[in-house]
């Protein structure tokens, strides 16, 4: 089953514009990881937050985490066409560190 | 910098043949695990290993699925007598030890059962 949960499902934005998307997810975690997928390809590993820290930037992206809610968000700032991909967040287990649940992803467009 | 490397990228096959698929990971990297993914949704857990040992199988993994790292390198993942529902992509990740530490991902192997 997975634990995460990405909303919205699909977001469709301009080129310089904001992305936002949540993730919710259900039990205590060590960290948790944002990832890019496109199409057809792997994953890619974007960032990761652990339970201690509340926000975290790398380039464009902010992530932020409120583990009283077990809920982060993901923003990618002034955004690019090749940005175009699929965002999952995953969690590993408080317990099963190497064990990471992702959720059902959020597909973001955007166009030029 | 050589990442996970997967093979093969594609696999067509008819139902009831079995299909091996090998993962390369990077090779620091004690520990490796296998997802499967099926469209419109993330990866499920299938297995991991530390160095050579499995240490977990999801329940996802039927006795048809078997995995194996020899010496704690490449892994293979066999799955015997093919079903229709077994067409997913299997994807592989290795990383270091570490409650921290980032897995990354190979592109897959996608597996069509005609």
């Amino acid at each position: 089953s997975q634990q995460g949960e990405e909303d919205p499902q699909a977001l469709s934005i301009q080129e310089g514009e904001n992305a936002t998307m949540n993730c919710s997810y259900k039990t205590s975690i060590n960290n948790l990881q944002w990832y890019r997928q496109n199409s057809g390809r792997g994953l890619v590993h974007l960032i990761l937050i652990r339970s201690n820290e509340r926000e975290k930037h790398s380039g464009r992206l902010r992530v932020t985490l409120d583990t009283s809610k077990k809920s982060s968000s993901l923003l990618i700032t002034a955004s690019r066409a090749a940005d175009t991909a699929s965002y999952f967040c995953a969690t590993d287990a408080f317990s099963n560190d190497y064990k990471l649940s992702f959720g059902a992803g959020t597909t973001v467009t955007v166009r030029a | 910098d050589t990442g996970v490397s997967q093979n093969p990228r594609h696999k067509i096959t008819k139902r009831g043949q079995n299909v091996t698929f090998r993962c390369d990971p990077i090779s620091e990297h004690n520990r490796l695990y296998w997802y499967r993914q099926t469209l419109g949704q993330g990866p499920e857990f299938l297995t991991y290993f530390q160095n050579e040992a499995q240490l977990e199988k999801s329940r996802l993994l039927s006795d048809r699925f078997s995995a194996e790292r020899p010496k704690g390198s490449f892994s293979t993942l066999e799955i015997q007598r093919t079903e229709q529902g077994d067409s997913a992509m299997y994807l592989c990740a290795s990383s270091l030890e570490g409650f921290d530490q980032p897995q990354h991902f190979g592109d897959g192997t996608r597996l069509s059962i005609l």
